[in-house]
């Protein structure tokens, strides 16, 4: 299973852009880049999903390089209902291989 | 389209005793996930059910048991509770066992084992 590491903690104020980055060494060819969101006490969300290149839908942006040995989220102008811990995962979604390993995430704190 | 809905919200159980746990599936998801969220730690995997039969399990001992229905809603069963049981539960459906398309969670059931 690829593992994947990320910062603890983030800060930021609102209207700012944060991009999270993720570290996945070991990525392997056939696995996909997710990141969810998880607010208190609530299930973790899915953002977006990326292979290769730059994936964008109306919440946010992953941008992989051509390795794939990390990815980075981006959030344009957060606000303050964006704190929340962002988990990035690997999987290549295959019947009998992975499964969805969550890490210890990044804590996003917005400020006003 | 309904989300995944878990039940209850929140319970509270003794040591020793057993609890059920359970979970509807978002329509059209034939795969359910079971996760255990401790405080201010990521979702740990517990098991997977992909059309009424296991597949995949984390580290957790056997009294952690599972079922998936033929509507694809699905249990978790704890036996002998402990106290470290005590945690968010979390219920994930997806179509197709890795989640390739994404996984949709329900908001967990709290327990608490006291």
């Amino acid at each position: 299973l690829a593992k994947t590491t990320q910062p603890i903690s983030m800060d930021s104020y609102e209207g700012q852009e944060v991009n999270i980055t993720c570290s996945h060494n070991n990525i392997a060819t056939n696995d996909y880049i997710t990141w969810y969101q998880q607010f208190p006490s609530q299930g973790p969300r899915f953002i977006i999903q990326g292979y290769k290149t730059k994936v964008t839908n109306e919440v946010a942006s992953l941008f992989i390089p051509a390795d794939r040995k990390s990815s980075t989220l981006s959030l344009p102008r957060v606000s303050l209902s964006d704190t929340a811990v962002y988990y990035c995962l690997v999987g290549d979604g295959g019947y009998n291989t992975d499964k969805l390993i969550f890490g210890t995430g990044t804590r996003l704190q917005v400020f006003p | 389209e309904t989300g995944v809905t878990q039940s209850p919200t929140h319970l509270i159980k003794t040591r020793g005793q057993q609890v059920t746990l359970r979970c509807s599936s978002q329509s059209g998801h034939n795969t359910v996930s079971w996760y255990q969220q401790a405080l201010g730690q990521g979702p740990q995997f517990i098991f997977q059910y992909y059309r009424e039969e296991e597949n995949g399990r984390g580290n957790f001992p056997p009294r952690f048991s599972g079922l998936q229905f033929p509507n694809y809603s699905s249990e978790l069963n704890v036996n002998a509770l402990e106290l470290d049981d005590s945690a968010l539960y979390l219920c994930a459906s997806s179509l197709g066992a890795g989640g390739v398309y994404g996984y949709t969670f329900g908001s967990g059931t709290r327990l608490t084992v006291v």
